[in-house]
C-alpha cells in the first residue's frame, strides 16, 4: 500500500517551454501533497504544499507564477514549471501524505527535469 | 524552528559488519521522527518512524533506530550490512506542536552508506 506515482519519469524540453508533471497516490486519499526540488548530491528542498481544493503554499525564495501547483483531486496534484530554464534542470519529487495520525509522507519516484 | 543533523556525509562499512548512521535533531515540543531511504534517480522510501512508545523501533529491511531524548538522536542502525543497502538516507523530523495548514517534516542533509564486499 500508499503508492505515489509520478509522470513523466525524465522530461527534456527547450528553454522556454512548460513542463507539466503529475503526482498520483495510487491505493489512497491524500489531503495534502508535496513537492520537493533536489539537486545532486544535496538534500530535498521543498518547494511548496497543497492542500486539496486549495490554494498552494510556497517555501520562501519559490516563485510561486513559475511553479504552479494544482491539486485538484485528493490523488492528484500537478506541477507545471512555466517558462523554463536551464537553470530549472533538476530532480523533482512529490509526496503525499494521508489524513490521519500517522503523518507518514509517501514520495513519487521523482522526475528528471532537464532545460536545454 | 525544528531541525535534524546527519554529521556525516558517507559512512563506509563492510559487508556483514553492523552498520550506523547517525542523526540528531531539534524541535521545540515533541518530534516525531523519520528514516527514508533514496536509491540513484529515485524517490524516497520510507523506512520507520517513531511517533511515540517503544524506543526502539523496528522497520524494512531489518533496519531499526533507537530514539533517545536526552541525547536528542535517532541513530539508523542494522546488525549485518548488505551491499544492496548501499544508497543515500535521509533523517527528518517534525514538531508534533506543528499544527496549521499543513505540518513540515525537516530533512537532513543526507548520509552516503557505501557498504564494501
Amino acid at each position: 500500500g500508499a503508492v505515489v506515482s509520478q509522470h513523466p519519469s525524465w522530461v527534456i524540453c527547450k528553454s522556454g517551454t512548460s513542463v507539466k508533471i503529475e503526482c498520483r497516490s495510487l491505493d489512497f486519499q491524500a489531503t495534502t501533497m508535496f513537492w520537493y526540488r533536489q539537486f545532486p548530491k544535496q538534500s530535498l528542498m521543498l518547494m511548496a504544499t497543497s492542500n486539496e481544493g486549495s490554494k498552494a503554499t510556497y517555501e520562501q525564495g519559490v516563485e510561486k507564477d513559475k511553479f504552479l501547483i494544482n491539486h485538484a483531486s485528493l490523488t492528484l496534484s500537478t506541477l507545471t514549471v512555466t517558462s523554463a530554464h536551464p537553470e530549472d534542470s533538476s530532480f523533482y519529487i512529490c509526496s503525499a501524505r494521508a489524513y490521519g495520525p500517522t503523518d507518514t509522507q509517501y514520495f513519487g519516484p521523482g522526475t528528471r527535469l532537464t532545460v536545454l | 524552528a525544528q531541525s535534524v543533523a546527519q554529521p556525516e556525509d558517507q559512512v563506509n562499512v563492510a559487508e556483514g559488519n553492523p552498520l550506523t548512521v547517525k542523526c540528531t535533531y531539534s524541535v521545540s515540543g515533541n518530534p516525531y521522527l523519520f528514516w527514508y531511504v533514496q536509491y540513484p534517480n529515485r524517490g524516497l522510501q520510507f523506512l520507520l518512524k517513531y511517533i511515540t512508545g517503544d524506543n526502539l523501533v523496528k522497520g524494512s529491511y531489518g533496519f531499526e533506530a533507537e530514539f533517545n531524548k536526552s541525547q536528542t538522536s535517532f541513530h539508523l542502525k542494522k546488525p549485518s550490512a548488505l551491499v544492496s543497502d548501499s544508497a543515500l538516507y535521509f533523517c527528518a523530523v517534525r514538531d508534533i506542536r506543528n499544527s496549521g495548514g499543513y505540518q513540515k517534516v525537516t530533512f537532513g542533509t543526507g548520509t552516503k552508506l557505501q557498504v564494501i564486499p
